[in-house]
């Protein structure tokens, strides 16, 4: 089955610098990307996504980037803001259901 | 923005009761999902749903679990015997088309089996 590897863990930046939070997959059938912010106590909202056809993809100060063949997708936060502090998970969608990554809290200090 | 909405926020529930999660996903989603979180660990798989029928389960889905769509708005989750292990947040999820990405969370019920 497909298993999402995601790191940091954590991560913590000034407010202003960027963050890069990175994730590998197992299974070369996904084909879909997604990336989710949770604040504490609410659901996944999903900020951006990529499909396995475009290499990358950007809204405002988010990007994300895949590499089909190294099974790498990427999420970048330009211009950190202190209410981008919350936990990120990626996921890989198989079939019909989406396999998440481990999570990396991202803390930005003012 | 249309939401997927979920009830309870919170059940607390004695072991060996059965619980019952609720959803009313999108109206014009054809797809719904259930999800868990144990605290501070990730998202998992638990349940894909799609004309009246699961298309996928997880090996967390065993025969404690059942989903029902029992009108044309809700979208249940049962646990038949809960066990002090099932306490996670469950988050239902909806979309429009399987391929289509997009998937929508409601906000979750928090689940302790005590």
């Amino acid at each position: 089955g497909e298993n999402v590897e995601q790191h940091p863990s954590t991560l913590s930046v000034q407010e202003g610098d960027s963050a890069v939070i990175k994730c590998t997959y197992s299974d070369s059938a996904s084909n879909y990307f997604p990336w989710y912010k949770q604040e504490l106590g609410k659901g996944p909202q999903l900020i951006i996504d990529i499909r396995s056809n475009v290499g990358e993809k950007k809204d405002q100060r988010i990007a994300v980037t895949l590499n089909k063949t190294a099974k790498h997708f990427s999420l970048h936060i330009t211009e950190t803001q202190p209410e981008d502090s919350a936990v990120y998970f990626c996921a890989a969608r198989l079939s019909d259901k989406l396999i998440f990554g481990t999570g990396t809290r991202l803390q930005v200090f003012p | 923005e249309p939401e997927v909405t979920q009830t309870p926020s919170h059940q607390v529930t004695q072991m060996g009761q059965e619980v019952i999660l609720r959803c009313v996903p999108i109206s014009n989603h054809l797809y719904f999902y259930w999800y868990r979180q144990i605290l501070g660990q990730k998202v998992e798989f638990l349940v894909s749903f799609y004309n009246n029928e699961i298309s996928e389960k997880s090996e967390i889905f065993d025969d404690q679990f059942s989903v029902e769509r029992p009108d044309g708005s809700n979208f249940t989750l049962k646990i038949r015997s809960t066990k002090l292990e099932d306490s996670a947040m469950y988050f239902c999820a909806s979309s429009e088309d399987a391929n289509a990405g997009g998937y929508t969370f409601g906000s979750g019920t928090r689940l302790t089996v005590v």
